[in-house]
């Protein structure tokens, strides 16, 4: 298995909703991130999760939380978001670290 | 971090060959120059990376001069699926260091 998946492709929430986004990969590698990714810009790094511990936390929310059960998954729990927060949802790993990491499609959220 | 300067966007005839440059004049001697490839609404896609000289792979070759203050994308014989944007990116390779910051990418178009 040599890809990143993500569930859901697509997600629409209420403001007072709680829902959660699933990131998994079965490649061995031992570093996984979650990055927000606007309309017509790059990427930005949420967080970073190296050996299953948050090792980077880009001074997100609170609203978003991470979470890591064991090497293979990611989920970012989402709670009380705002429209703001619309945006596509990117998980990625890492075999080495670094700059060489592996995408998955990304799940497209609106919060209403 | 390194900051990385690239062109907003470039066009291309298909079947030509196609240069993108990137400027990094603040690249640390532990950086590593790396390049993405992201299509509409789906994620990054890893290309190619690179210390000095030159690498090629089945997709792009990759140019770094000495000073490496710079590098060079190189797609050969481009097609209309080769419509996208590019980031080039500098960076340490050391695991637990994943600060992954992409800069504004180059949209290139590939005119039939």
């Amino acid at each position: 298995d040599t890809e990143v998946t993500q569930t859901p492709k697509h997600l629409v929430m209420g403001m007072t909703n709680k829902k959660s986004l699933k990131c998994e990969q079965h490649m061995g590698h031992r570093a996984m991130y979650w990055y927000k990714q606007k309309a017509k810009k790059p990427p930005e790094l949420m967080f970073v999760y190296s050996y299953e511990k948050l090792s980077i936390n880009e001074s997100v929310p609170s609203r978003f939380s991470p979470e890591c059960p064991n090497s293979s998954l990611l989920n970012l729990h989402l709670h009380a978001l705002q429209p703001e927060d619309s945006a596509l949802y990117l998980c990625a790993s890492s075999p080495r670290g670094g700059n060489e990491q592996y995408f998955g499609p990304g799940t497209r959220l609106t919060v209403t | 971090l390194a900051k990385t300067t690239q062109p907003i966007s470039m066009d291309s005839y298909e079947g030509q060959e196609v240069n993108i440059t990137c400027s990094h004049n603040n690249i640390a001697t532990n950086d590593y120059i790396t390049w993405y490839q992201q299509f509409p609404s789906q994620g990054p896609r890893f290309i190619i990376q690179g210390y000095k000289t030159k690498v090629t792979n089945e997709v792009a070759s990759l140019f770094i001069p000495a000073d490496r203050k710079s590098s060079t994308l190189s797609l050969p014989r481009v097609s209309l699926s080769d419509t996208a944007v590019y980031y080039c990116l500098v960076g340490d390779r050391t695991f637990g260091n994943e600060k992954l910051t992409f800069g504004t990418g180059t949209r290139l178009t590939i005119i039939p």
